[in-house]
């Protein structure tokens, strides 16, 4: 089953402005990632933010974590149309001994 | 250092046929973990092996299996075809395994097409 649902399915937007996608998820974690997927490609992983953390940056890259709401946001800024991909997040879960369990992903779409 | 590399990257197999994936991970990694992504149930987690010994396994018929050789090199079947099996296969390694997962390292996947 899911652990993470994202929001939105689906984000278009132009060259230059801030893309922000978040996630939900169900139980406790260990850590939250985020991997971005190229169409038909491999995941690559972006930024992983742990348990007891709050916020962490990477580059263009600004994730939050609210253990609290069981949410988190990737915040991607002065995005390029390189940007346009998959966007997944993927939860260990403290109790699935070692597995990551992925969302359904965000389709982001940056417009030249 | 290479990557994760998967083979075949494409495959065509009709209904009833078995099928065998192949996964190296990059070396020094010695969890394998394999996902199954499909447009419809996204990205599902299959099994993940550590030291030749399967650690965790998702939610998938026992048509679907695995193993791990002692050069930490993975290999996933699926018996008896089904169309529905038809889906991008990943595999995915890392350094770390139970407990807290680190970052996976994924291969650019096998393509399952079953007529």
């Amino acid at each position: 089953s899911q652990q993470g649902e994202e929001d939105p399915q689906a984000l278009s937007i132009q060259e230059g402005e801030n893309a922000t996608m978040n996630c939900s998820y169900k139980t406790s974690i260990n850590n939250l990632q985020w991997y971005r997927q190229n169409s038909g490609r491999g995941l690559v992983h972006l930024i992983l933010i742990r348990s007891n953390e709050r916020e962490k940056h990477s580059g263009r890259l600004r994730v939050t974590l609210d253990t609290s709401k069981k949410s988190s946001s990737l915040l991607i800024t002065a995005s390029r149309a390189a940007d346009t991909a998959s966007y997944f997040c993927a939860t260990d879960a403290n109790n699935q001994g070692g597995k990551l369990i992925f969302g359904q992903g965000t389709e982001l779409s940056v417009k030249p | 250092k290479a990557g994760v590399t998967q083979t075949p990257r494409y495959l065509i197999k009709t209904r009833g046929q078995q099928v065998t994936l192949s996964c190296s991970p990059i070396s020094g990694h010695r969890s394998v973990s394999w996902y199954q992504q499909t447009p419809g149930q996204g990205l599902q987690f299959l099994f993940e092996y550590f030291s030749e010994t399967q650690r965790n396994k998702g939610n998938f018929p026992g048509r679907f299996s695995g193993r791990q050789f002692s050069n930490s090199r993975s290999e996933m079947n699926v018996s008896t075809l089904e169309l529905g099996d038809s889906a991008l296969y990943l595999c995915a390694s890392s350094l770390v395994a139970g407990g807290d997962t680190g970052e996976l390292f994924f291969g650019e996947g096998s393509r399952l097409t079953v007529l």
